[in-house]
């Protein structure tokens, strides 16, 4: 199993710019998280997708907009990229398996570094 | 949005010395977590707690749930070079989708 997968690892745009962040996961998971890391500030919700086909907002999701494109991928898109949003991102999933032991425990990919110039 | 509060925010220590973390909050949770981060990676889950005043380790790492139900605890013995990180605490309830994180504690061994 490769866990949380995010692509790409690195990206450098432009001011008004777009891109879309990629995230796959393959626990079977229903729900998963788009977060952005920032020095010192922890991590902050952007959005999250409860289960397939439902999306919600988080904590900080002006300028982003998100797609669950099935059970596995859930991306985060940048339509017009500014230098506010250079940070770290991470996607992160969390199953709703049998077990109470899994429920609340969510796993990491290993992050974007975007730079907006 | 809250985040939870940990202490404390840095730690310098030596090779060796133990280590300990908490982690307070306004609000009750039925379930704590504790995740390190290497530097340049995400987040890796070291220990969950389900229950008030439950202790649970894992190897040399040792995390409770305390019995208010608002705070968490985290320590590590004999501390080795590759506990170097920023840990984080986070929170939440059965049924809930979002996880509530701390500000992070980060660690430094000094040679």
């Amino acid at each position: 199993n490769a866990g949380v997968t995010q692509t790409p690892k690195f990206q450098v745009l432009k001011t008004g710019q777009s891109m879309t962040l990629q995230c796959a996961q393959d626990m079977n998971h229903n729900s998963m998280y788009w977060y952005r890391q920032d020095p010192g500030m922890g991590l902050r919700l952007i959005y999250y997708s409860a289960s397939e086909g439902t999306t919600d907002k988080g904590e900080v999701p002006n300028g982003y907009n998100v797609s669950r494109l099935n059970k596995r991928e859930f991306s985060l898109r940048l339509e017009s990229a500014a230098p506010s949003q250079t940070s770290v991102y991470f996607c992160a999933s969390m199953g709703a398996g049998l077990s109470k032991s899994s429920y609340n425990e969510q796993f990491f990919g290993p992050g974007t570094r975007l730079t907006v110039l | 949005g809250q985040q939870l509060n940990q202490s404390p925010q840095s730690m310098f220590i030596q090779e060796g010395e133990d280590v300990s973390m908490n982690c307070t909050s306004s609000s009750i949770f039925n379930t704590w977590l504790w995740y390190k981060q290497d530097p340049g990676e995400g987040p890796v889950l070291l220990i969950a707690l389900y229950k008030a005043g439950e202790l649970t380790s894992n190897g040399r790492l040792t995390a409770q749930f305390g019995i208010t139900r608002k705070d968490s605890f985290l320590n590590i013995s004999a501390s080795i070079p590759s506990d170097v990180g920023i840990y984080f605490c986070a929170g939440t309830n059965f049924g809930n989708e979002k996880l509530t994180f701390g500000t992070g504690t980060r660690l430094t061994i000094i040679p």
